[in-house]
């Protein structure tokens, strides 16, 4: 299975900040990558797909950027209603995988 | 608006046997792929099998391997719902599981149900 690892796991951040969140791939995964937003007892939400296409109604404060193995999330100027956790998922190879998640918070 | 809902989540003890469902409104389970994912207490996501469209492979099912031949995952079309069959289940099976809509990428998700293994 292909190991996806995201840096940092956890990020404390102030209003109005640039955050940005890595996902490595431990072989390549061509462009799909794709990033979730998860918050305690709510659905989780598609932010990105395709390393960089923002999923329909995502704010374009969220940018995804990246190729093969290496992966970034930014967020450019954070707000309140970003407090959650993401994380990274390959769907190139079988299994599909997700990284272990970066909690972010104000 | 497309919206997808779990429910048949409990508790059950060790060995014991749960049926999950995945109700879909706003779009046709048996044309897209359905996922379900599980996020156990303090931990990541882990992706544990899938039903395929039945334009796609037949509609094929496929498991994760610490999963596989405990869990089946189906399809009731006339219900618009797809069931999280899992047996045998073990204390390391408690987890949040939530379906989705997606083979490689996830792009509609329920809010889960949490299943608890515990004697």
């Amino acid at each position: 299975d292909i190991q996806m690892t995201q840096s940092p796991s956890s990020v404390s951040a102030s209003i109005g900040d640039r955050v940005t969140i890595t996902c490595r791939a431990s072989q390549g995964v061509a462009n799909w990558l794709a990033w979730y937003q998860l918050k305690p007892g709510k659905a989780p939400k598609l932010l990105i797909y395709g390393a960089s296409n923002l999923h329909s109604g995502v704010t374009s404060r969220y940018s995804g950027s990246g190729s093969r193995t290496d992966f970034t999330l930014t967020i450019s100027s954070l707000q309140p209603e970003d407090v959650a956790t993401y994380y990274c998922q390959q769907g190139n190879s079988f299994p599909p995988t997700f990284g272990q998640g970066t909690r972010l918070e104000i | 608006e497309v919206q997808l809902v779990e429910s048949g989540g409990n508790l059950v003890q060790p060995g014991g046997s749960l049926r999950l469902s995945c109700a879909a409104s706003g779009l046709t389970l048996s044309d897209t792929c359905v996922t379900w994912v599980r996020q156990a207490p303090g931990k990541g996501l882990e992706w544990v099998g899938h039903i395929k469209s039945k334009i796609d492979d037949y509609g094929t099912t496929d498991y994760a391997a610490p999963v596989k031949g405990r869990f089946s995952i189906s399809r009731d079309d006339s219900r618009n719902t797809v069931y999280l069959q899992m047996n045998s289940l073990k204390s390391e099976d408690t987890a949040v599981y939530f379906c989705a809509s997606g083979k490689k990428d996830f792009v509609s998700w329920g809010q889960g149900t949490l299943v608890a293994v515990s004697s």
